[in-house]
């Protein structure tokens, strides 16, 4: 069946990197474009970035644009963010979700939980 | 940025009751508009998508309805487990998310 699994989460201080990952297994990973949504401890969601099937158009949230970077290496089935220049209100629980033919995140991990603090 | 606005933000109600939360976009967002489930702990579940399309697996009492800027979710009848919390969420201009309406058990 179909499976995301994140990774790579931890506490980090501010302005410090982090890359997360997100192992996909069950479907045919290089068909589907694929997201990131992040949800602070007790918020809402909100979306971070997505990325086509094959990885030639990226988009993010104005939060994000400039510090965090989507990408994807589809021969790994691997789906990547990296995070830099991390700030307080970074702090979530990062999910990638796999986006089907209706445009919209279907399949969700579990999530990672980032934490930014000195 | 287009901004979703739900209301209420929290909705308390009974077993076998009606539901009716909102979703309203600060721009319209056509009929590109999804409902997603969260219960604690867990990742959200994709309900609605298209406005009213019922996502594979979604009981039939779940409904969704609305296009341009006003969206409606529609519980017929209210089982236990649907007590959570629901967002709205718009991909015309790239993704947003509402900020959830909580609906809890009177």
């Amino acid at each position: 069946q179909v499976q995301l699994v994140e990774s790579g989460g931890g506490v980090v201080q501010p302005g410090r990197s982090l890359r997360l990952s997100c192992a996909a297994s069950g479907f045919i990973f290089s068909s589907n474009a694929m997201h990131w949504v992040r949800q602070a401890p007790g918020k809402g969601l909100e979306w971070v970035a997505a990325i086509s099937y094959d990885g030639s158009s990226k988009y993010s949230a104005d939060s994000v644009k400039g510090r965090f970077t989507i990408s994807r290496d589809n021969s790994k089935n691997t789906l990547y963010l990296q995070m830099n220049s991390l700030k307080v209100d970074d702090t979530a629980v990062y999910y990638c979700a796999r986006e089907l033919t209706h445009g919209y995140p279907h399949y969700w991990g579990h999530g990672t939980l980032v934490t930014v603090s000195s | 940025e287009i901004v979703l606005t739900q209301s209420p933000a929290t909705l308390s109600l009974s077993p076998g009751e009606r539901a009716t939360l909102s979703c309203r976009a600060s721009q319209s967002v056509s009929n590109y508009l999804a409902w997603y489930q969260q219960k604690p702990g867990q990742a959200p579940r994709l309900l609605i998508y298209d406005a009213s399309s019922r996502a594979t697996g979604i009981p039939a009492r779940f409904s969704g309805s609305g296009s341009g800027t006003d969206f409606t979710l529609t519980i017929s009848s209210l089982e236990p487990e649907d007590f959570a919390v629901y967002y709205c969420q718009q991909r015309y201009n790239l993704n947003t998310f509402g900020q959830g309406t909580k609906l809890e058990i009177k």
